[in-house]
């Protein structure tokens, strides 16, 4: 089973920054939280990945709670082609990744 | 090359029928996986191969068959399916287990639709 809920569906504008949440309250000390999104009919896209410390790239933003139960992943400027599954998935080398239902973000013109 | 590819893009079949999917990736992974996933699910790890040996068979159905010629190539054999098998199969890679970047990369799938 996954080890990660998160909101089924959520709408973001256009334009304005999309924060997508996601819980992990079990992770583990040596696992990774990992994000994907997939556009309708693709394969998963990588999009970025964390330990403890918050990591951006040129996708997006990723916040780990201190805790590490939460994070969230952000979209700065979210278009009309960010609309997808996003999948948070937590992960440690050794095991295989397990997505959960993940949550339909549509961007709103 | 940061692309994995999968062939073909769609496959219709009959239930006596024999065929298989094809996946390629360049990136100098030794880590590859085949992945089943039906509509409006998320994916399901089906196999996974390391170093060209089959590590993980997660209770997979005998008329699914995989094989890695080699390092690049990833195939899936499949025979004697059912209608319920009908699925978008992606196929994955990544460097393998234990190193520091284990990101796995996705093709684009093989839509299958068993008549």
């Amino acid at each position: 089973d996954a080890k990660t809920t998160q909101p089924p569906s959520m709408d973001c504008a256009e334009g304005r920054a999309a924060n997508l949440p996601c819980n992990h309250s079990t992770i583990s000390g040596n696992e990774y939280v990992y994000w994907y999104r997939q556009i309708h009919s693709q394969g998963p896209q990588y999009i970025i990945h964390g330990l403890k410390n918050n990591e951006t790239n040129e996708m997006a933003s990723l916040i780990i709670t201190e805790d590490r139960k939460s994070s969230t992943l952000i979209l700065p400027h979210a278009t009309l082609r960010d609309t997808a599954v996003y999948y948070c998935i937590v992960y440690a080398y050794g095991q295989n990744f397990v997505f959960g239902p993940g949550t339909r973000l549509s961007v709103l013109p | 090359d940061t692309e994995v590819t999968q062939t073909p893009k769609h496959l219709v079949m009959g239930m006596t029928n024999k065929k298989s999917l094809k996946c390629e990736q360049h990136m100098g992974h030794r880590a590859m996986y085949w992945y089943k996933q039906k509509a409006k699910k998320p994916p399901e790890l089906m196999f996974v191969y390391s170093y060209e040996k089959l590590s993980i068979n997660e209770s997979v159905p005998s008329r699914f068959s995989p094989e890695c010629p080699n390092s690049s190539l990833l195939n899936l054999h499949l025979h004697a399916l059912q209608p319920e098998d009908s699925a978008l199969y992606l196929c994955a890679s990544s460097h393998a287990s234990g190193t520091e970047r284990n990101e796995q990369f996705f093709g684009p799938g093989t839509r299958l639709t068993v008549l």
